[in-house]
């Protein structure tokens, strides 16, 4: 089966602008997450989606950072304005459900170079 | 509340011999433990799960872990590495519906 797909795998901006990452995610999985991962750590989960719905966003910095999943399949997640601390991968996963007895799917990630 | 640490940033091990990866956690709730790995350019994936059934859990690639609760320990071991095998390892932690927590990860380092 086809497994997550993102874009782009790449993006150097400069501060203060913005940026969109999209993910598409596995056919059939209504669970989508966008995880951050700085370098030196690990991913941190910045949202979560149940279909077209917002599970868990409380780690996401909602003054800069906002996401959608409209039809309940694909993702945007967008930047504006960016910050250098920014910089990390981005990855999106997916699962069937939100339960932990189902594996989450990742992506290859984006990786964001903010300068 | 809930952590991992994961004891060792990088790991050396030569082609052939054993390896071992330690992990610690903490959780307010009976955890499930998963260990990831990461390849250079490629998504994170799962390598084996645990979820409160057998505490010796086997994984793809030959690699196993063993939960020990009176240790709050999920140490990773392979009995033999390969070349393959090197990339960076991920121990992570998560209760019920609540959020996967993931540690800081260990690179594995395989010489010839």
């Amino acid at each position: 089966e086809a497994g997550v797909a993102q874009s782009p795998r790449y993006k150097i901006i400069e501060k203060r602008q913005s940026v969109a990452f999209w993910c598409n995610p596995i056919s059939g999985h209504a669970t989508l997450y966008w995880y951050q991962q700085i370098l030196g750590q690990g991913p941190k989960l910045l949202i979560q989606f149940q279909n077209n719905g917002v599970v868990d966003d409380s780690q996401l910095p909602k003054d800069r950072f906002s996401a959608e999943r409209l039809k309940g399949v694909d993702s945007t997640l967008k930047i504006q304005p960016a910050k250098l601390e920014d910089s990390a991968v981005y990855l999106c996963a997916s699962s069937f459900g939100a339960s932990v007895s189902y594996e989450q799917y990742f992506g290859p990630g984006t990786r964001l170079t903010v300068t | 509340a809930q952590s991992v640490t994961q004891l060792d940033s990088h790991v050396s091990v030569s082609e052939g011999t054993p390896v071992l990866l330690r992990c610690n956690y903490s959780s307010s709730y009976s955890p499930s433990l998963f260990w990831y790995v990461q390849h250079p350019n490629k998504g994170l994936q799962l390598l084996l799960k645990y979820t409160s059934a057998a505490t010796l859990v086997k994984g793809i690639n030959g690699f196993e872990a063993e939960f020990k609760k009176s240790e709050t320990s999920f140490h990773l071991t392979k009995p033999s590495a390969h070349m393959s095998d090197a990339a960076e390892y991920f121990c992570v932690v998560t209760s019920g519906y609540s959020t996967l927590t993931f540690g800081k990860g260990t690179m594995l380092l395989v010489s010839p």
